[in-house]
């Protein structure tokens, strides 16, 4: 069976770094891109990050951008997301998610997991 | 950048029709993907490129997309429909960045 397990969530301080962790397994991960989304609580779904099957292509939300950095680890199997300079409003819980194809940009978003909470505050 | 809507609830009779919209600029030139979120639920996949369904989700479930109107069908509604919807498309005009529509619950009477 297909899946993804986020890790490394947790409570941190503003202006921290925090790095979330997913394993995949049931899945050549090396065909696919992979992204991260993220819900805030009682909000929506927002994109903020993807890399394509072979990490030659990135893309970042406004948002995150020059604040995240997405990557990937083949012999792992794992996708990261390194997040500095964390602000309260990066509060959420963080999904990974698994592309229907490997191109970029991605396709639709066919594996999630069960995502991992990143609350920011002093 | 570019931006999709949708209404922010709608409610629909068991056995009925539901219809869920996403709107923007010339959508229907873009690949239109949805997923529904049950409450506490990580999102599924119900629909990619506007009207091609997963192998799980049933054929109740239905796409279209056509100039500026994404239009996500449920046919057949059943209690378990109740959840949130999103559509997301890619906007290619920056860096390729995911865009997720503002989601709308559906309430089954």
């Amino acid at each position: 069976e297909a899946q993804v397990v986020e890790s490394g969530g947790g409570l941190v301080q503003p202006g921290r770094s925090l790095r979330l962790s997913c394993a995949v397994s049931g899945f050549n991960f090396d065909d696919f891109g992979m992204h991260w989304v993220r819900q805030a609580p009682g909000k929506g779904l927002e994109w903020i990050s993807g890399i394509s099957w072979n990490g030659a292509d990135t893309g970042y939300a406004d948002s995150v951008k020059g604040r995240f950095t997405i990557s990937r680890d083949s012999a792992k199997n794992s996708l990261y997301l390194q997040m500095d300079s964390l602000r309260p409003d990066d509060t959420a819980l963080y999904y990974c998610a698994k592309d229907q194809g490997g191109s970029w940009p991605g396709n639709g978003f066919d594996i999630w997991g069960q995502g991992t909470m990143v609350t920011v505050s002093s | 950048s570019y931006v999709v809507t949708q209404p922010p609830s709608e409610s629909v009779a068991p056995g009925k029709t539901a219809r869920i919209t996403c709107g923007g600029d010339n959508i229907g030139r873009k690949n239109v993907h949805w997923y529904q979120q049950k409450a506490g639920q990580a999102p599924v996949l119900v629909i990619f490129r506007d009207s091609a369904r997963p192998s799980w989700i049933p054929e109740r479930f239905s796409g279209s997309n056509f100039e500026n109107t994404a239009t996500l069908i449920i046919s057949r509604v059943e209690a378990g429909d109740e959840a949130a919807y999103y559509c997301q498309v890619w906007d290619s005009s920056d860096d390729h960045r995911g865009v997720f529509g503002t989601g709308t619950l559906l309430t089954v009477l």
